[in-house]
């Protein structure tokens, strides 16, 4: 089965700063790679798929890159409202990374 | 508009069979490129992938929980259900279905609002 580890596990940053999440897969995944938000009580909310696809109604101060096996998310000009858990998910086997937390 | 929501019980005692139904409007299971997920979120851990129906029927298993898990669709009635045999207090969490989509990159787009389940006797 494919793993899936984030880094990192947790992350501290301001308002307006610029932070980078990064997914690491056991083997290639090619560009089958999602990233979700998820806000305590709430379902997962979807912001990029195919590794660098930006959902629709998703701030374009979302974006993400990758392939094969090295995959980062990045949020620019933070807002309070990004404070949430973020996850990666892979396609092959459809596993999940294990989170970061983001305190804003 | 596309939803999905789950239902079944809150409280299930260990070892019994845990019936979840996710009930969504606005997209069909018999359309090609679709799919219905079952993901869940113990508490303070990680979104966990249980299992995967396509519309052709095909399905996706997480290794781990195979031989405890069983999925069923229902286009007709716009149904997927899933079956978790033997269960335990680990098995305690919130269980969402999400919708899959495949065309144009294969991704979880919409998701229920989850239904939280306590595995206890």
């Amino acid at each position: 089965d494919i793993q899936m580890t984030q880094s990192p596990s947790t992350l501290s940053a301001s308002v307006g700063d610029r932070v980078t999440i990064t997914c690491r897969a056991s083997q290639s995944v090619s560009g089958w790679l999602a990233w979700f938000q998820q806000k305590p009580g709430t379902a997962p909310k979807l912001l990029i798929y195919r590794a660098s696809a930006l959902e629709t109604g998703v701030p374009s101060r979302f974006s993400g890159s990758g392939y094969g096996t090295d995959f980062t998310l990045t949020i620019s000009g933070l807002q309070p409202d990004d404070s949430a858990t973020y996850y990666c998910q892979q396609y092959n086997s459809f596993t999940f990374g294990q989170g970061t937390k983001l305190e804003i | 508009q596309i939803t999905l929501k789950e239902s079944g019980p809150t409280l299930v005692k260990p070892t019994q069979t845990l019936t979840l139904t996710c009930s969504f409007s606005g997209f069909s299971l018999d359309t090609s490129g679709v799919g219905v997920a079952w993901i869940r979120l113990p508490p303070g851990k990680a979104l966990e992938f249980l299992t995967l129906v396509y519309w052709d029927d095909d399905k996706r298993y997480n290794p781990s929980l195979r031989s405890r898990l069983t999925i069923t669709k229902d286009p007709s009635r716009n149904q997927v259900v899933l079956a978790m045999t033997n269960v335990d207090p680990l098995d305690t969490a919130t269980y969402y279905c999400a919708r899959l989509l495949i065309t144009g990159g294969k991704r979880l787009d919409h998701w229920g609002q989850g239904t939280l389940v306590t595995v206890s006797s």
